[in-house]
């Protein structure tokens, strides 16, 4: 069973310009979240999506949206790039069929540099 | 502020021994606590987990142990391996979400080093 997928995996922007990362989920799980790593902040949480919408959304600026499609693939975009936006970005996804652990399958990441 | 306390940002252990990683949280609503642990170059891997209606999980070599009353929870890895040297995070769960099942809320993680 393939794991979570995320592409790219490094890149470099330039401040003020624009990202967008893609997150493939494991096949069967609706459910995809996003979180930002960074040295001094440990694993912040963006949004998670399911069936194509928002359900819960972090203390991120509006910078930062994201989407779902159809097939539970998501993308995570960021608009008007700072330097602060550095970070290791994570995807992760679940099944969420039922109560219990949120126990969620993580990707290897996206790395961005903004110089 | 910090839901989720890992005030450890690093700990060293040798080989054989206990480790024991620490968890601290604020929030009485958290109803479900998870222990993840990330390789460079990897994202965090699910590791153990408990319910806030128990006390002590328990799975092979890893055991977590919650204190309601403290607000606290703990990792213990016994034996400590080599192999587990890796950043450990500490994720709460929050259960006011109606349909949702929330976000993880985590910790700045726990920088574990084995020695042989």
């Amino acid at each position: 069973k393939a794991g979570v997928t995320q592409t790219p995996r490094y890149l470099i922007k330039t401040r003020g310009q624009q990202v967008t990362l893609s997150c493939s989920p494991i096949s069967g799980h609706r459910s995809v979240s996003w979180y930002q790593q960074t040295p001094g902040q440990g694993l912040q949480f963006l949004f998670e999506y399911f069936s194509e919408t928002q359900r819960n959304k972090g203390n991120f600026p509006g910078r930062f949206s994201g989407r779902q499609f159809s097939n539970s693939r998501s993308e995570m975009n960021v608009s008007t790039l700072e330097l602060g936006d550095s970070a290791l970005y994570l995807c992760a996804s679940s099944f969420r069929s039922s109560p219990g652990a949120n126990v969620l399958t993580f990707g290897a990441g996206s790395r961005l540099t903004v110089l | 502020d910090q839901q989720v306390k890992q005030n450890s940002p690093s700990l060293s252990v040798q080989e054989g021994r206990i480790s024991i990683l620490n968890c601290d949280y604020t929030n009485s609503m958290f109803d479900y606590f998870l222990w993840y642990k990330k390789y460079p170059a990897e994202g965090p891997t699910f590791l153990i987990s408990i319910s806030s209606i128990k006390d002590k999980n328990e799975d092979g070599r890893f055991t977590v142990f919650l204190n309601k009353s403290a607000k606290h929870l703990s990792l213990h890895i016994v034996p400590s391996q080599p192999g587990d040297s890796a950043v450990y995070f500490c994720a709460a769960r929050g259960s006011n979400y109606g349909g949702s099942q929330g976000n993880l809320i985590f910790g700045k993680g726990t920088k574990l080093s084995v020695k042989p």
